[in-house]
């Protein structure tokens, strides 16, 4: 059974600072891992996808890497902003479709 | 990109009754899912939503708690029914495939509180 582990639960950094939010799965049969962003009491946004057989995806200040065969991923955030406050879910994409959750990474920038 | 939309948005429940949400996508997706998020924790898939049959259940949900519909490509409802307190969640619906490829898309969740 695929578990998904993020380290750390929580992290407060100052404005401006670059981050690494980690994630690490059991079973490196993947099809794909997504990487979420969720605000309090609101629903998920999808932030960046990659699939299996890539290593990396960029969007804008994101930056995620994938390494399957050691079952990791990181998230890269380049320049943190008070607006990105907010719990970060990374999920893997195993057979049968489901998407398999982290506990999250709640970050927290301070101005 | 598609997008998702749920109703309601939040409600507030007694002990014993039934919710309906739905689920509506503005374009056709292969996969429709439930999932929910208990307060403070992360999200646990209830089921996939398949279209004209029977949801496909993960272990510790029954249909007879949580039964689902998907008559269409694009429309799904989760309802809960008999509540509990227990049953205060997010109940989150989200859709695979159509325009979003192997992307997973959420929508905006359902606050349920059940007194």
């Amino acid at each position: 059974k695929q578990e998904v582990t993020q380290i750390p639960a929580a992290l407060s950094v100052p404005e401006g600072e670059n981050l690494v939010l980690n994630c690490s799965f059991t079973d490196s049969a993947i099809y794909n891992l997504q990487w979420f962003r969720q605000d309090p009491g609101k629903g998920l946004t999808s932030l960046l996808l990659i699939q299996s057989s890539q290593r990396e995806q960029t969007s804008g200040r994101l930056n995620a890497s994938l390494d399957k065969s050691s079952g990791r991923s990181t998230l890269y955030i380049a320049a943190s902003q008070p607006g990105d406050s907010a719990t970060y879910l990374c999920a893997v994409h195993n057979a049968g479709n489901m998407l398999t959750f982290g506990g999250g990474t709640r970050l927290m920038v301070k101005p | 990109s598609a997008v998702i939309s749920q109703k309601p948005s939040r409600d507030i429940c007694q002990r014993g009754t039934s919710l309906t949400i739905q689920c509506q996508v503005d374009s056709q997706v292969t996969m429709m899912f439930w999932y929910r998020q208990q307060p403070g924790q992360s999200l646990t898939l209830i089921a996939t939503a398949n279209q004209g049959s029977e949801a496909t259940y993960e272990s510790g949900f029954v249909i007879d708690k949580f039964p689902i519909s998907r008559p269409n490509l694009t429309f799904s409802t989760l309802t809960v029914s008999n509540m509990s307190p227990e049953d205060s969640s997010i109940y989150l619906c989200s859709g695979q495939g159509g325009n979003r490829g192997n992307e997973q898309f959420f929508g905006p969740g359902t606050r349920l509180t059940v007194l």
